[in-house]
């Protein structure tokens, strides 16, 4: 299995500010995901991380409003930008990887409130 | 593309009672479907899967599920409802290549009576 470690597990921020999240893996991975989930929704996938180049938007979201990023195989961050109450979510990790199975694993989640 | 379909937002059961969260999934190449718990404030965890091996496949708390490809479904069961099953679950799909992504159904809040 991964452990994957997302910072901050929850945030109130102000609207019109940016927050980043961060997500760390205990191992390298191939797949790193970034989902929303709305409250008391499912889960909506933003965009795939990729490593050394632009994230893989879904349909929907926008670099300049979800900025990604990827370094290195272990760590991604997403940005969440000029932010509006409407993007208060959950905002998950989640890392996928053939040494790991099939399944995908997930972080805890960061609760976001914009206020 | 692929697509899964859960019926019923929410679902009652008495503890003791039958556990039936329905999931019919779309896809046109061969699927794996997975089964997600997730509690209160916390992160997705693994239930089960199913992979192309078994039809049947057992999970975590007691759960199984048996993959119908003739109905197209994957419904998760359990026979004896326990207070602490109380969450929400999800069913997801996604193609059998290990970069694919997981799509996710709308999800079952189950809740369990005494």
């Amino acid at each position: 299995s991964a452990v994957i470690s997302q910072k901050p597990s929850r945030d109130i921020c102000q609207r019109g500010t940016s927050l980043t999240i961060q997500c760390q893996v205990d191992s390298q991975v191939t797949m790193m995901f970034w989902y929303r989930q709305q409250p008391g929704q499912s889960l909506t996938l933003i965009a795939t991380a990729n490593q050394g180049s632009e994230a893989t938007y879904e349909s929907g979201f926008v670099i300049d409003k979800f900025p990604i990023s990827r370094p290195n195989l272990t760590f991604s961050t997403l940005t969440v930008s000029n932010m509006s109450p409407e993007d208060s979510s959950i905002y998950l990790c989640s890392v996928r990887d053939r040494t790991l199975g099939t399944e995908a694993f997930f972080g805890q989640g960061t609760r976001l409130t914009v206020v | 593309a692929q697509s899964v379909t859960q019926l019923g937002s929410h679902v009652s059961v008495s503890e003791g009672a039958l556990v039936l969260l329905r999931c019919n999934y779309s896809s046109s190449v061969p699927p794996y479907l997975f089964w997600y718990v997730q509690y209160p404030n916390q992160g997705l965890q693994l239930l089960l899967k199913y992979t192309s091996a078994a039809t049947l496949v057992k999970g975590i708390n007691g759960f199984e599920a048996e993959f119908k490809k003739s109905e197209t479904s994957f419904h998760l069961t359990k026979p004896s409802a326990h207070m602490s099953d109380a969450a929400e679950y999800f069913c997801a799909v996604s193609g059998t290549g290990g970069g694919n992504k997981l799509t996710f159904g709308t999800g079952t809040q189950l809740k369990v009576e005494l």
